[in-house]
Protein backbone atom coordinates (compact mmCIF):
# COMPACT_ATOMS: atom_id res chain seq x y z
CA UNK A 1 0.00 0.00 0.00
CA UNK A 2 1.06 3.84 -0.01
CA UNK A 3 2.49 5.62 3.07
CA UNK A 4 4.11 8.62 3.89
CA UNK A 5 7.04 9.02 6.66
CA UNK A 6 7.87 12.63 7.56
CA UNK A 7 10.35 14.30 10.01
CA UNK A 8 8.69 14.61 13.29
CA UNK A 9 8.34 17.76 15.05
CA UNK A 10 8.39 20.03 16.45
CA UNK A 11 10.79 22.32 14.69
CA UNK A 12 12.13 25.60 15.72
CA UNK A 13 14.41 27.93 13.57
CA UNK A 14 15.69 30.99 13.96
CA UNK A 15 14.70 33.56 11.21
CA UNK A 16 16.91 33.26 8.08
CA UNK A 17 17.99 29.59 9.06
CA UNK A 18 18.08 26.84 6.48
CA UNK A 19 15.82 24.82 6.87
CA UNK A 20 15.06 21.05 5.67
CA UNK A 21 12.33 18.49 6.53
CA UNK A 22 12.52 14.87 5.44
CA UNK A 23 9.57 12.84 4.03
CA UNK A 24 9.80 9.28 2.31
CA UNK A 25 7.00 7.54 1.19
CA UNK A 26 6.33 4.08 -0.43
CA UNK A 27 3.80 3.02 -3.32
CA UNK A 28 3.39 1.14 -5.70
CA UNK A 29 3.32 2.66 -9.58
CA UNK A 30 4.42 6.40 -10.01
CA UNK A 31 2.89 8.62 -7.72
CA UNK A 32 2.42 12.21 -7.49
CA UNK A 33 4.11 14.24 -4.78
CA UNK A 34 3.05 17.33 -2.94
CA UNK A 35 3.55 19.50 0.26
CA UNK A 36 0.95 21.24 1.76
CA UNK A 37 0.68 23.89 4.59
CA UNK A 38 -1.90 24.73 7.07
CA UNK A 39 -1.55 27.60 8.71
CA UNK A 40 -3.37 27.91 12.49
CA UNK A 41 -7.21 27.50 12.36
CA UNK A 42 -7.36 27.59 8.75
CA UNK A 43 -7.16 24.63 6.09
CA UNK A 44 -4.43 23.22 3.86
CA UNK A 45 -2.78 25.14 1.16
CA UNK A 46 -0.79 23.31 -1.88
CA UNK A 47 2.49 24.36 -1.34
CA UNK A 48 4.45 22.75 -4.19
CA UNK A 49 4.35 19.86 -6.62
CA UNK A 50 6.21 17.19 -8.65
CA UNK A 51 4.43 14.21 -10.73
CA UNK A 52 7.50 12.28 -12.19
CA UNK A 53 10.95 11.29 -11.01
CA UNK A 54 13.48 14.04 -10.42
CA UNK A 55 11.00 16.91 -10.96
CA UNK A 56 11.55 19.90 -8.52
CA UNK A 57 8.41 21.50 -7.51
CA UNK A 58 8.67 25.18 -5.83
CA UNK A 59 7.16 27.98 -4.41
CA UNK A 60 7.87 30.87 -2.31
CA UNK A 61 11.15 29.77 -1.88
CA UNK A 62 10.61 26.26 -0.97
CA UNK A 63 12.03 23.35 -2.99
CA UNK A 64 11.23 19.71 -2.94
CA UNK A 65 12.92 17.18 -5.94
CA UNK A 66 11.13 13.80 -6.76
CA UNK A 67 13.55 11.19 -5.80
CA UNK A 68 12.97 7.75 -6.76
CA UNK A 69 16.10 5.95 -6.23
CA UNK A 70 15.49 7.35 -2.71
CA UNK A 71 11.80 7.27 -2.43
CA UNK A 72 12.38 11.03 -1.46
CA UNK A 73 10.60 14.30 -1.10
CA UNK A 74 12.44 16.78 0.97
CA UNK A 75 11.29 20.14 1.76
CA UNK A 76 13.97 23.00 2.20
CA UNK A 77 14.50 26.54 2.07
CA UNK A 78 17.37 28.45 2.17
CA UNK A 79 16.34 31.14 4.59
CA UNK A 80 13.31 30.95 6.74
CA UNK A 81 10.54 34.15 7.99
CA UNK A 82 8.65 34.26 10.92
CA UNK A 83 5.70 34.07 8.39
CA UNK A 84 6.86 30.16 7.55
CA UNK A 85 5.38 29.30 11.23
CA UNK A 86 2.64 26.27 9.92
CA UNK A 87 2.39 22.76 9.93
CA UNK A 88 4.09 20.99 6.78
CA UNK A 89 2.47 17.70 5.11
CA UNK A 90 4.03 15.62 2.88
CA UNK A 91 1.37 13.56 0.77
CA UNK A 92 0.97 11.49 -2.13
CA UNK A 93 -1.54 10.90 -4.57
CA UNK A 94 -1.43 7.53 -6.39
CA UNK A 95 -4.46 5.57 -8.45
CA UNK A 96 -7.15 8.72 -7.21
CA UNK A 97 -6.58 8.09 -3.47
CA UNK A 98 -3.85 10.92 -1.71
CA UNK A 99 -2.11 9.57 1.70
CA UNK A 100 -0.46 12.20 4.03
CA UNK A 101 2.28 12.16 6.49
CA UNK A 102 1.67 13.36 10.02
CA UNK A 103 2.81 16.91 9.60
CA UNK A 104 5.75 18.98 10.98
CA UNK A 105 4.98 21.71 12.81
CA UNK A 106 7.64 24.28 12.42
CA UNK A 107 7.94 27.58 14.78
CA UNK A 108 10.52 30.56 13.56
CA UNK A 109 11.75 32.83 15.85
CA UNK A 110 12.43 36.25 15.31
CA UNK B 1 -5.75 26.63 -8.06
CA UNK B 2 -9.02 26.03 -7.34
CA UNK B 3 -11.00 28.25 -4.57
CA UNK B 4 -12.97 26.11 -2.38
CA UNK B 5 -15.26 27.61 0.10
CA UNK B 6 -16.79 26.11 3.36
CA UNK B 7 -19.66 27.30 5.50
CA UNK B 8 -20.02 27.51 8.70
CA UNK B 9 -16.82 28.45 10.07
CA UNK B 10 -17.33 27.61 13.18
CA UNK B 11 -20.71 26.11 14.72
CA UNK B 12 -21.41 25.29 18.31
CA UNK B 13 -24.59 23.25 18.69
CA UNK B 14 -26.11 20.87 21.36
CA UNK B 15 -25.64 17.36 21.66
CA UNK B 16 -28.63 15.13 19.78
CA UNK B 17 -29.03 17.68 16.90
CA UNK B 18 -27.36 17.62 13.58
CA UNK B 19 -25.03 19.90 11.69
CA UNK B 20 -24.91 20.71 7.92
CA UNK B 21 -21.95 21.69 6.86
CA UNK B 22 -21.23 23.08 2.61
CA UNK B 23 -18.32 22.75 0.52
CA UNK B 24 -18.42 24.78 -2.63
CA UNK B 25 -16.06 24.61 -5.21
CA UNK B 26 -16.49 28.24 -6.66
CA UNK B 27 -14.29 27.97 -9.84
CA UNK B 28 -13.34 24.58 -10.59
CA UNK B 29 -15.78 21.46 -11.95
CA UNK B 30 -15.13 19.27 -9.28
CA UNK B 31 -15.36 15.58 -10.02
CA UNK B 32 -14.28 14.55 -6.70
CA UNK B 33 -14.73 15.67 -3.70
CA UNK B 34 -13.43 14.44 -0.04
CA UNK B 35 -14.20 15.00 3.69
CA UNK B 36 -11.33 14.87 5.98
CA UNK B 37 -11.67 14.99 10.11
CA UNK B 38 -8.45 16.79 11.69
CA UNK B 39 -8.25 16.09 15.38
CA UNK B 40 -5.39 18.55 17.11
CA UNK B 41 -1.94 18.17 16.61
CA UNK B 42 -2.46 15.49 14.29
CA UNK B 43 -2.90 14.54 10.40
CA UNK B 44 -5.73 14.69 8.51
CA UNK B 45 -7.70 11.26 8.60
CA UNK B 46 -10.49 10.84 5.23
CA UNK B 47 -13.68 10.36 5.95
CA UNK B 48 -15.23 9.42 2.55
CA UNK B 49 -14.91 10.31 -1.13
CA UNK B 50 -17.74 11.80 -3.28
CA UNK B 51 -18.17 11.86 -6.90
CA UNK B 52 -20.94 13.80 -8.11
CA UNK B 53 -24.03 12.43 -8.46
CA UNK B 54 -22.96 9.25 -6.95
CA UNK B 55 -23.27 7.56 -3.27
CA UNK B 56 -20.11 8.19 -1.41
CA UNK B 57 -17.44 6.26 -0.16
CA UNK B 58 -17.13 5.99 3.43
CA UNK B 59 -13.30 4.89 4.59
CA UNK B 60 -13.40 1.69 7.31
CA UNK B 61 -14.28 3.00 10.50
CA UNK B 62 -17.23 6.00 9.68
CA UNK B 63 -20.55 5.76 10.22
CA UNK B 64 -22.24 6.54 6.92
CA UNK B 65 -25.61 6.88 8.58
CA UNK B 66 -23.71 9.15 10.63
CA UNK B 67 -21.88 11.11 8.51
CA UNK B 68 -24.03 12.04 5.54
CA UNK B 69 -22.39 13.17 2.22
CA UNK B 70 -24.44 14.58 -0.64
CA UNK B 71 -22.35 15.85 -3.81
CA UNK B 72 -25.46 17.00 -5.55
CA UNK B 73 -23.44 18.91 -8.10
CA UNK B 74 -19.57 19.46 -9.35
CA UNK B 75 -19.31 22.42 -7.36
CA UNK B 76 -21.28 21.77 -4.01
CA UNK B 77 -20.94 18.61 -1.19
CA UNK B 78 -22.54 18.83 2.36
CA UNK B 79 -21.72 16.67 5.23
CA UNK B 80 -24.44 16.36 7.76
CA UNK B 81 -23.48 15.11 11.00
CA UNK B 82 -26.44 13.15 12.68
CA UNK B 83 -27.43 13.58 16.29
CA UNK B 84 -23.70 14.75 17.21
CA UNK B 85 -22.23 13.77 20.31
CA UNK B 86 -19.45 15.49 22.22
CA UNK B 87 -16.78 13.29 20.88
CA UNK B 88 -17.73 14.04 17.45
CA UNK B 89 -16.06 17.79 18.04
CA UNK B 90 -13.10 18.09 15.75
CA UNK B 91 -12.06 20.53 12.48
CA UNK B 92 -13.64 19.17 8.89
CA UNK B 93 -12.09 20.17 5.80
CA UNK B 94 -13.29 19.56 2.49
CA UNK B 95 -11.23 19.14 -0.32
CA UNK B 96 -12.07 18.89 -4.33
CA UNK B 97 -10.03 17.33 -7.02
CA UNK B 98 -10.59 18.40 -11.21
CA UNK B 99 -10.64 14.88 -13.72
CA UNK B 100 -7.17 14.23 -14.54
CA UNK B 101 -5.46 16.39 -12.03
CA UNK B 102 -3.36 14.67 -9.10
CA UNK B 103 -3.40 17.41 -6.56
CA UNK B 104 -6.41 18.46 -4.25
CA UNK B 105 -7.36 21.73 -3.37
CA UNK B 106 -8.79 22.14 0.24
CA UNK B 107 -11.60 24.70 1.43
CA UNK B 108 -10.67 26.69 5.20
CA UNK B 109 -12.24 24.25 7.36
CA UNK B 110 -15.08 23.92 9.74
CA UNK B 111 -14.55 24.19 13.30
CA UNK B 112 -17.52 22.43 15.26
CA UNK B 113 -18.10 22.00 18.96
CA UNK B 114 -20.68 19.69 20.50
CA UNK B 115 -22.05 20.75 23.83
Amino acid sequence: GNSVTQMEGPVTLSEEAFLTINCTYTATGYPSLFWYVQYPGEGLQLLLKATKADDKGSNKGFEATYRKETTSFHLEKGSVQVSDSAVYFCALGNAGKSTFGDGTTLTVKP
Amino acid sequence: GAVVSQHPSRVICKSGTSVKIECRSLDFQATTMFWYRQFPKQSLMLMATSNEGSKATYEQGVEKDKFLINHASLTLSTLTVTSAHPEDSSFYICSVRGEALPEQYFGPGTRLTVT
